[in-house]
């Protein structure tokens, strides 16, 4: 069945860059996604690529897709403290419903 | 405008008991998803609704999981004989159709004592 895996955890300097990889086993995959979660909020979606783009840009973020090795990763500029959360990344194919990682805890710290 | 939200946003339960979940949708939204996410997990898809109809079962666990959305809008999950292992955080997400960006909820976190 379908599979989304990612490195559980992340610790990065402010300033500095962060890259959360991903990987996943659906090769019909259409979309795949990045979701924040904060303590005690919903999920926000951030960004998302369709599966024949190789990257995306919005801001500070960035998305890069290999489709040959089903490889997903989210680069952030300039991490600050605000970006420490939980990111997921999930995929989803014909069916419509999300197939999420396990998540990427990310720490920023001063 | 308003978001999704979910009722109650606690519930704390004996085993064996019923419980029902709410789930309100952004009006407009004919798509609404459940899933439920356990301690250090991601979100798992429970179900699916497009308009009144379930159109993706697929996720429920068991026939202990059932959900309805009579009127297309709002939805409940409703879970009998509640079991420890049932707890977790439920999300409720909503869509403008099919295929389009889903925008989750706050969640119900149930605990099964």
């Amino acid at each position: 069945g379908e599979d989304v895996e990612q490195s559980l955890f992340l610790s990065v300097r402010e300033g500095d860059s962060s890259v959360i990889n991903c990987t996943y086993t659906d090769s019909s995959s259409t979309y795949l996604y990045w979701y924040k979660q904060e303590p005690g909020a919903g999920l926000q979606l951030l960004t998302y690529i369709f599966s024949n783009m190789d990257m995306k840009q919005d801001q500070r973020l960035t998305v890069l897709l290999n489709k040959k090795d089903k490889h997903l990763s989210l680069r952030i500029a300039d991490t600050q403290t605000g970006d420490s959360a939980i990111y997921f990344c999930a995929e989803s194919s014909s069916t419509d419903k999300l197939i999420f990682g396990t998540g990427t805890r990310l720490q920023v710290f001063p | 405008g308003a978001g999704v939200s979910q009722t109650p946003s606690n519930k704390v339960t004996e085993k064996g008991k019923y419980v029902e979940l709410r789930c309100d949708p952004i009006s407009g939204h004919t798509a609404l998803y459940w899933y439920r996410q356990s301690l250090g997990q991601g979100p798992e898809f429970l179900i699916y609704f497009q308009g009144t109809g379930a159109a993706d079962d697929s996720g429920l666990p068991n026939d202990r999981f059932f959900a309805v959305r009579p009127e297309g809008s709002v939805s409940t999950l409703k879970i009998q004989r509640t079991e420890r292992g049932d707890s977790a955080v439920y999300l409720c997400a909503s869509s403008p159709s099919r295929n389009n960006e889903q925008f989750f909820g706050p969640g119900t976190r149930l605990t099964v004592l």
